[in-house]
């Protein structure tokens, strides 16, 4: 089963672009890397997932390195209302797939 | 894109009462759904999944007499918190993953119930 980790916190000036890392370094080869973010009280989001090759849609941007052992998320104009946790997760394998949360970055977008 | 309503939204009951949260998927069938419960300030924590037509299976430390789960339907699934008490507190969300289950989409969360029991 993959873990990750990541920092706990980030700043960002709203504006500019927010880069939230994530270490994922026992991931098989077959897993993929989902990004969800949480804003305070409401349930989670998804936002991208990738399994080798970079990914981007409307929302953001998702760079993973060649060997897979880590991820950056990227918000590239990041707003007041991107402030959340986001959580970096790779699904246990098996049947169920189960999503299991870290603690994620709270990511504060600041004025 | 694939929604799950989930209600209700918020609910205070007194303590040793049972309350019941559903969750259904609007736009697709969800074979399995998976239930956590997140404390203020904490990660959600994954407490059981569900298969439709079949019993659910309970994370450790979860006790199954306590959180009904009953998944009747390929839409519905439904958390029951049985005999509760103030420690039940909590913001509970289902997911279900979309497309049958597949790893490679995504999953869809509920916005979340919060129980209060006093």
């Amino acid at each position: 089963d993959a873990k990750t980790t990541q920092p706990p916190s980030m700043d960002c000036a709203e504006g500019r672009a927010a880069n939230l890392p994530c270490n994922h370094s026992t991931i098989s080869g077959n897993e993929y890397v989902y990004w969800y973010r949480q804003i305070h009280s409401q349930g989670p989001q998804y936002i991208i997932h990738g399994l080798k090759n970079n990914e981007t849609n409307e929302m953001a941007s998702l760079i993973i390195t060649e060997d897979r052992k880590s991820s950056t998320l990227i918000l590239p104009h990041a707003t007041l209302r991107d402030t959340a946790v986001y959580y970096c997760i790779v699904p246990i394998g098996g049947a169920t797939n189960k999503l299991i949360f870290g603690t994620g970055t709270l990511l504060a977008v600041q004025p | 894109g694939a929604v799950v309503s989930q209600h209700p939204s918020w609910v205070i009951c007194k303590s040793g009462t049972s309350v019941k949260i559903e969750c259904r998927s609007l736009d697709f069938q969800a074979t399995t759904m998976f239930w956590y419960r997140q404390f203020p300030k904490q990660s959600l924590m994954l407490m059981a999944t569900s298969n439709e037509g079949s019993k659910a299976t309970y994370e450790q430390g979860v006790e199954k007499d306590k959180f009904l789960i009953n998944h009747a339907s390929l839409t519905l699934s439904t958390l029951t918190v049985t005999s509760a008490h103030p420690e039940d507190s909590s913001f509970y969300i289902c997911s279900a993953p979309d497309l049958g289950g597949f790893v490679s989409v995504g999953y869809t969360f509920g916005s979340g119930t919060r129980l209060t029991v006093v």
